[in-house]
This record gives structure tokens, sequence and C-alpha cells, in this order.
């Protein structure tokens, strides 16, 4: 079975602290991907990376970076953090074949930002 | 731009009592519709991949079918333990490797 690992299931952090959640998939896929899930907003897609070094921005990047420097880690990085980043951070990994994206998700770090 | 809306927003059903969920969607051209499964706490979990309209697929109690313009996913005499949201997302085939996820239908199934 895939198997995608959140560091942290639980974080709180200051408004204006950097703070990094790190991802790791243990399948060898090429894409990786970070989402927020928040009341009402659904899945929205902050970042997505389709090979080592490489990134796209997805729907909502701003205030956000990200790192991938090895093929089976993924880190999302919040450069100064504010109270409307509170949220679930998913990640996810796929293969990156001609069929049809299938998402494999990590059980989510539910970040408080006070 | 690509659009998912899932009804309805939560379900409340007897142990035993089928019922469907509804996926609409508007995409210029589908390259995939998906079915998770999310219980609280997790991450959602993958249950279906639909191509083309026409197309069904099943997994115990669960079946998901696809039209042109909507999936359903339907469950026959549902249990507790199917209780949980249920998130519906297209792939576009212009998208790349972006998803759209639908807001999500959440299922309670009372003993």
């Amino acid at each position: 079975d895939v198997k995608v690992t959140q560091s942290s299931r639980y974080l709180v952090k200051r408004t204006g602290e950097k703070v990094f959640l790190e991802c790791v998939q243990d399948m060898d896929h090429e894409n990786m991907f970070w989402y927020r899930q928040d009341p009402g907003l659904g899945l929205r897609l902050i970042y997505f990376s389709y090979d080592v070094k490489m990134k796209e921005k997805g729907d909502i990047p701003e205030g956000y970076s990200v790192s991938r420097e090895k093929k089976e880690r993924f880190s999302l990085i919040l450069e100064s953090a504010s109270t409307n980043q509170t949220s679930m951070y998913l990640c996810a990994s796929s293969f990156h074949g001609t069929g049809g994206l299938t998402l494999h998700f990590g059980n989510g770090t539910r970040l408080t930002v006070t | 731009e690509d659009q998912v809306t899932q009804s309805p927003e939560a379900l409340r059903l007897q142990e035993g009592e089928s019922s469907s969920l509804n996926c609409s969607y508007t995409v210029s051209g589908l390259r995939g519709l998906f079915w998770y499964r999310q219980d609280p706490g997790k991450g959602p979990e993958f249950l279906f991949t639909l191509y083309s309209a026409g197309e069904e697929k099943e997994k115990e109690r669960l079946k998901a079918t696809l039209t042109k313009k909507e999936s359903f996913l339907h469950i026959t005499a549902p249990k507790p333990e199917d209780s949980a949201t249920y998130l519906c997302a297209v792939q576009a085939s212009n998208a790349g490797n972006m998803l759209t996820f639908g807001g999500g239908t959440r299922l309670m199934v009372k003993p």
C-alpha cells in the first residue's frame, strides 16, 4: 500500500513565524501535491511538483512556497504565518501517467496560527 | 472554469436505506472523474475513477456511475461504517496535474 506520511498531525504557531510542513511518500511517485481543506471551501490546491526541484503553482499559492530536493519528500513553507492560514493541510502523491490522476493522501496536518 | 457541485451537503440515512449522492460537473473535456471517501481526522481515500459516460464501477455497497454532466454514487443497504464525507473531483483534459474538488457530501448512517 502507498504510504504518505505527514510529519505532524497538529501544529500551533504564532503570527509571523516561519512554518515548515513535511511530507514523505514511499511509492516512488513522480507527482506530489499540497492542498488545504477548509469548511465550505473544499480542497484547494496550493502547489504541486512533478519532479525533483520542479514546482507549479496551484489555485492559492500566495503566502506559501515549496521545496522538493528529493523525490520522496515535499515540503510546504509558510514564510510568515498569518491567522488566515489556519487550516487542515493535506499532502498527496501520484504516478505521472497517461491515465487519470489517482491521488494518495496523507492524514493531514491541522495548523492553528494564533 | 471547471466546476464541481455535490448534493446534498449532508444526508442522514437509516441502516439499510439505499440512496444516491450527486456530483454535477462542468469541464472543458473530461479526463477523469474521481470519488474519494474521507473519515473525520483523516485524509481522503481513493474509491473510483470513471473516464467516460456510461461507465460504472462497484465496490461492496457502493456503485459509481457517470453521464456527460454528472456522476452518482449509489449506496445500497448502507451500514453505520459507511458514514463519512464523500468527495468528488474532476480532471479536465487541459488541466495537467490539477483536480477540481466538490464540497463533499457528509453521510451519516444510523443503526
